[in-house]
């Protein structure tokens, strides 16, 4: 079973600020990396897969990183915005298993 | 393209009630997940099946879950008997071909509630 952990579980941030969290998973045979916004009452939407160690990626105010050597990755997002309060979830696809683990999500509420 | 549909959206039964919930992925998908969202244990996948075939079942709770796909346009996932603490909410997601685009696709869920 493959252990990916998501900090914090929950977040609340003013308008304006910026942010990030962290999504730490197993380095060992590691194979991509995925970021998914979760909005209340809607399903999983994907943002972002990683695949390569130092990969930078980014849509909008929204960027991650991934660093697979040591197991991590992070998530920013710059100026919050209320539209940006949603669950942020990231799975792991791991050597040669085809489905994806994933965390438990960061909560993010963002106040106006 | 209509997305993963899933149906029903909602459902509400009793205790020992046999449940079937349905799940049409993306046209041209050909593989589909089966997860279930609950506050103790998050986002756990049950079931996936690739080429109608499936691969993995060892997320399925016990013998009272079953799934199934007949044809590549369709899956269900039945409870029989339903419990209390089998109430979640129900995804089901599907993934294009290709080994390289694992990103899965996920419909609107079922929140099934047992009574």
């Amino acid at each position: 079973i493959l252990n990916v952990e998501q900090s914090p579980q929950s977040l609340h941030v003013q308008e304006g600020d910026s942010t990030n969290f962290t999504c730490s998973f197993p380095s060992s045979n590691f194979y991509a990396l995925h970021w998914y916004r979760w909005e209340t009452a809607k399903s999983p939407e994907a943002l972002f897969v990683m695949t390569l160690n130092g990969d930078e990626k980014k849509k909008g105010r929204i960027s991650a990183t991934l660093n697979t050597k040591e197991g991590y990755s992070y998530l920013y997002i710059k100026g919050s915005q209320p539209e940006d309060s949603a669950t942020y979830l990231c799975a792991l696809r791991s050597g040669s298993a085809r489905q994806l683990t994933f965390g438990s999500g960061t909560q993010l509420t963002v106040l106006p | 393209d209509a997305g993963v549909i899933q149906s029903p959206r909602h459902e509400v039964t009793e205790m020992g009630q046999e449940v079937t919930l349905r799940c049409k992925p993306i046209s041209g998908h050909n593989s589909l997940f089966w997860y279930r969202q609950t506050m103790m244990r998050g986002l756990e996948l049950l079931i996936y099946f690739n080429n109608n075939v499936p691969i993995d079942d060892s997320g399925m709770p016990e013998d009272r879950f079953s799934a199934k796909m007949p044809n590549a346009s369709f899956s269900t996932l039945k409870i029989q008997p339903s419990e209390p603490r089998d109430s979640a909410v129900y995804f089901c997601a599907s993934r294009p071909t290709g080994f390289s685009t694992d990103t899965q696709y996920f419909g609107p869920g079922t929140r099934l509630t047992v009574l």
